[in-house]
């Protein structure tokens, strides 16, 4: 199985900040990398998909990049509704592994 | 507008077999490049990808739990069944169904259902 890793696990920000979140596979993975959030008691909302394609309806301060085996999830300016539980998840191989997540939570 | 929904017992027993339903509409699952998967999450810890299904009836496990695992599609009635045997108190968690959009979106999960808590207690 490929291994995900997010750094960092918890992460305490303020409304307007720039936020980062980085992903690490075990393995390089291409592109196949997407990026979800989920707020308690909800199903997870995919935010990037491909590790850099804006899923519709997805706000644009949200963008992903990077290739291979490291990637990031940036956040430009934190909105109240953007507190909430990021995972990201490879899609090159099966099992499609998730990260342990990372919860942002405002400072 | 695409749905899914999963249904099945909220309450097995310790080496019962669980029988999960997921029943979706908006798209059909004999469309070239489309899957439906299963993910589930034990109560405030990590998402754990199960199980997924392709339109082509491909069939794709968790390696860690293939010998428990059963995935099958019915296409006629829009639905993906997963079984899992030997349940076990770990197995206690929220189970989702997801639609997976396969090779052109990166094979992202992009529609969920609402998620479906299943206990495994005596």
């Amino acid at each position: 199985d490929i291994q995900m890793t997010q750094s960092p696990s918890s992460l305490s920000a303020s409304v307007g900040d720039r936020v980062t979140i980085t992903c690490r596979a075990s393995q390089s993975i291409s592109s196949y990398l997407n990026w979800y959030q989920q707020k308690p008691g909800k199903a997870p909302k995919l935010l990037i998909y491909a590790a850099s394609s804006l899923q519709s309806d997805v706000p644009a301060r949200f963008s992903g990049s990077g290739s291979g085996t490291d990637f990031t999830l940036t956040i430009s300016s934190l909105q109240p509704e953007d507190f909430a539980t990021y995972y990201c998840q490879q899609s090159y191989s099966t099992p499609y592994t998730f990260g342990q997540g990372t919860k942002l939570e405002i400072k | 507008q695409i749905t899914l929904k999963e249904s099945g017992p909220t309450l097995v027993k310790p080496t019962q077999t669980l029988t999960l339903t997921c029943t979706f509409s908006g798209f059909s699952l004999s469309t070239s490049g489309v899957g439906v998967g299963w993910i589930r999450q034990p109560p405030g810890k990590a998402l754990e990808w199960l199980a997924l299904i392709y339109w082509d009836d491909d069939k794709r496990y968790s390696p860690s739990l293939k010998s428990r695992l059963t995935i099958t599609k019915d296409t006629s009635k829009n639905q993906v069944v997963l079984k899992m045997t030997n349940m076990d108190p770990v197995d206690t968690a929220t189970y989702y169904c997801a639609h997976n959009r396969g090779y052109s979106y990166g094979f992202s999960f992009d529609y969920w259902g609402q998620g479906t808590l299943v206990t495994v207690s005596s």
